[in-house]
């Protein structure tokens, strides 16, 4: 079985440039989770799909970031313009029910 | 109020001993789970063991087990004859079904194994 794929897996900006990262989750899980890791610390949720809604974007920081799941299976993170403080590893995740996350390798942002 | 605490920011162990990595967790609600998960200097997040809270067995998976005290509202990760490859960040996170089944982490622990 696949795992959840996301890319790129490394990216540089300068500040107030935008991103997108892309995120493929394992399939038949109907809930796709974004988190943001900044180092030394713990994941924090962004944002929380079911299928194709949205579940939970209380953390995102909605005047720079967006993200959106067509289809109920892809999604796409974008952060525009960036910040210094957005330099961290964001997290895709996504489940089957309420069993645990399956995490793919991240992608890693940094912002000059 | 913090949801999940994790109080040891590192811990050292002897390889091939026993360590106990703590952590609380906040809820007024019945239902819920309980998740560890390890984080290689590499970076990926791995799934090591789940406990629901109905579960009347503490949750135990190869070398890994969650003593989990409902009372006191804490499930420690017991990580028993440890290897040099335990070495990574430990998460603990809780789930609560009443809001949303979102996966809420701790700060974690640095575990260090020794040779």
């Amino acid at each position: 079985e696949a795992g959840v794929a996301q890319s790129p897996r490394y990216k540089i900006i300068e500040k107030r440039q935008s991103v997108a990262f892309w995120c493929n989750p394992i399939s038949g899980h109907a809930t796709l989770y974004w988190y943001q890791q900044i180092l030394g610390q713990g994941p924090k949720l962004l944002i929380q799909f079911q299928n194709n809604g949205v579940v939970d974007d209380s953390q995102l920081p909605k005047d720079r970031f967006s993200a959106e799941r067509l289809k109920g299976v892809d999604s796409t993170l974008k952060i525009q313009p960036a910040k210094l403080e957005d330099s961290a590893v964001y997290l895709c995740a996504s489940s089957w029910g309420t069993g645990e996350l399956f995490f793919g390798e991240g992608s890693r942002l940094t912002v000059l | 109020a913090q949801k999940i605490t994790q109080t040891q920011p590192g811990m050292f162990v002897q390889e091939k001993e026993a360590v106990t990595l703590d952590c609380t967790y906040d809820t007024s609600d019945p239902s819920y789970g309980l998740f560890w998960y390890k984080q290689p200097s590499s970076g990926e997040m791995i799934f090591l063991i789940y406990q629901g809270s109905y579960d009347q067995q503490n949750a135990t998976e190869g070398r890994y087990s969650l003593n989990f005290q409902k009372a006191r509202k804490s499930a420690n990760l017991v990580i028993s004859a440890s290897q040099l490859g335990d070495s990574a960040m430990y998460f603990c996170a809780m789930r609560e079904p009443v809001r949303g089944n979102k996966l809420v982490f701790g700060a974690g622990t640095i575990l260090r194994v020794k040779s």
